[in-house]
């Protein structure tokens, strides 16, 4: 059965130092995979997403991931935090088939400190 | 921009009553889907719709139900509200095709039942 994994609930950075938010998947396929982010009050906002092109995706303000099926991981990494970055991150994968079913992890949340 | 509304973004109920979340998308999207979030178990999925008239339960339909008229409405109904219902809801939609395609969603409805 496919799942999704974000190995931290919390992070927290200081300004300016980088970003890791990590992300396992478990699938018997190759998936589609997506990084979610939702700040205080608001809906979900697409990142960016994975689609069997190129292994590492970049996204939205800065933000890339790199897909590697050997360790079945799908970490979103930033080079330098910004204050706005503080929200919070689902790493959700989909399955092929019917409605295209979309399965979330628990989210991570990321605290950005001066 | 693909717009995707709740007509409530705060509700407070009282066990028993029968409740409606209301939302609308502007995309022509076929596909509608309803989750509910908690804290530490990311988006669950309620139930979805891939068509006007069509509705799928997801992964906890118990409680809940749901309608879709008109192809651009999709209504959750709490038939008798319950404190455990007490949760953010989120609707969401995208178009039919491949597991690549985002789900888009709106900005949530945040409900509490007393």
């Amino acid at each position: 059965a496919q799942s999704v994994t974000q190995l931290d609930s919390h992070v927290s950075v200081s300004e300016g130092t980088p970003v890791l938010l990590r992300c396992n998947y478990s699938s018997s396929y190759s998936p589609s995979l997506f990084w979610y982010v939702q700040h205080p009050n608001k809906g979900l906002q697409l990142l960016l997403k994975y689609t069997s092109a190129a292994t590492l995706v970049k996204g939205i303000n800065g933000f890339e991931a790199e897909f590697k099926k050997s360790e079945t991981s799908f970490h979103l990494t930033k080079p330098s935090a910004h204050m706005s970055d503080a929200a919070e991150y689902f790493c959700v994968v989909s399955l092929s088939g019917g409605y295209n079913k979309l399965i979330f992890g628990a989210g991570t949340r990321l605290a950005v400190h001066p | 921009d693909v717009k995707v509304t709740q007509s409530s973004r705060y509700l407070v109920k009282r066990t028993g009553e029968k409740v409606f979340l209301e939302c609308v998308q502007d995309m022509d999207h076929e596909n509608m889907f309803w989750y509910r979030q908690d804290p530490g178990l990311g988006l669950r999925l309620i139930y979805f719709s891939y068509d006007v008239k069509m509705k799928e339960k997801g992964d906890i339909p118990e409680g809940y139900s749901v309608s879709r008229e008109k192809k651009e409405r999709f209504s959750l109904i709490l038939e008798s509200a319950s404190t455990n219902q007490t949760s953010m809801y989120l609707c969401a939609s995208r178009r039919t095709g491949g597991e690549s395609y985002e789900q888009y969603f709106g900005p949530g409805t945040r409900l509490t039942v007393t």
